[in-house]
């Protein structure tokens, strides 16, 4: 069966510092990866798809990174934390063919003071 | 613009009646429309995924109907419990290899035991 994890569950950075959030997929090959970000009261928002390794689309524009090194592996990534970057990070797969749909990882909480 | 709407945005009923969560979605050609929980702090679990030539799934006490013509679908909770006080959330899938699910902004459901 396919499985994802997503680490740290929870992170406090300052301000300034860098921040590398993974993710990885496992009991399944060549699937799209995303990168989504939901803020305090807010809904959930694309950051970053890949539809394959070192293939990289930015939904919006910001302070934020990502990157694919292996099939099943994609990490965000910041040089400086801003404030405006604190929220619930999630990961998530879906098949590159076929109806199923997406399935999500278990998300990391941000906090950068 | 594909735009996803959630109403009502919050919800508390009484243990043991039976309820109707409701989307919307502005572009009707849709791929497919999934229905996802989340706990507090948590990640997002899938509950019903529905294709656009399908009317309706069920799992248990869960029903979720779709209506591409209208732009709509339903989330239907049978005797609700205690345990289903979560956020829902309706997400829409359109074509295109990317398969990027667009979010509504949920319903956060209370059921007082």
């Amino acid at each position: 069966s396919q499985t994802i994890h997503q680490w740290p569950a929870t992170l406090v950075q300052p301000v300034g510092s860098p921040l590398s959030l993974e993710c990885t997929v496992e009991g399944t090959s060549n699937p799209n990866l995303y990168w989504y970000r939901q803020a305090a009261g807010r809904g959930l928002q694309l950051l970053f798809y890949s539809v394959g390794i070192g293939q990289i689309s930015s939904e919006v524009p910001q302070n934020l990174s990502a990157s694919r090194p292996q099939d099943r592996q994609f990490i965000l990534s910041s040089k400086k934390l801003l404030l405006s970057d604190s929220g619930f990070y999630l990961c998530a797969w879906s098949p590159r063919q076929g109806a199923r749909g997406y399935t999500f990882g278990s998300g990391t909480r941000l906090t950068v003071v | 613009k594909q735009e996803v709407t959630q109403i009502p945005a919050a919800l508390s009923v009484p243990e043991g009646e039976n309820l109707v969560l409701n989307c919307s979605f502005t572009d009707s050609a849709i791929y497919n429309l999934q229905w996802f929980r989340q706990d507090p702090g948590k990640g997002l679990t899938s509950l019903l995924l529905i294709q656009s030539s399908q009317r309706e799934q069920t799992s248990g006490r869960l029903n979720a109907s779709l209506d591409k013509s209208s732009g709509r679908s339903t989330l239907y909770i049978a005797a609700s419990q205690p345990g289903d006080s979560a956020t829902y959330l309706c997400a829409v899938r359109y074509g295109g290899a990317t398969n990027k699910l667009i979010f509504g902004t949920g319903t956060l459901l209370a059921v007082q035991p």
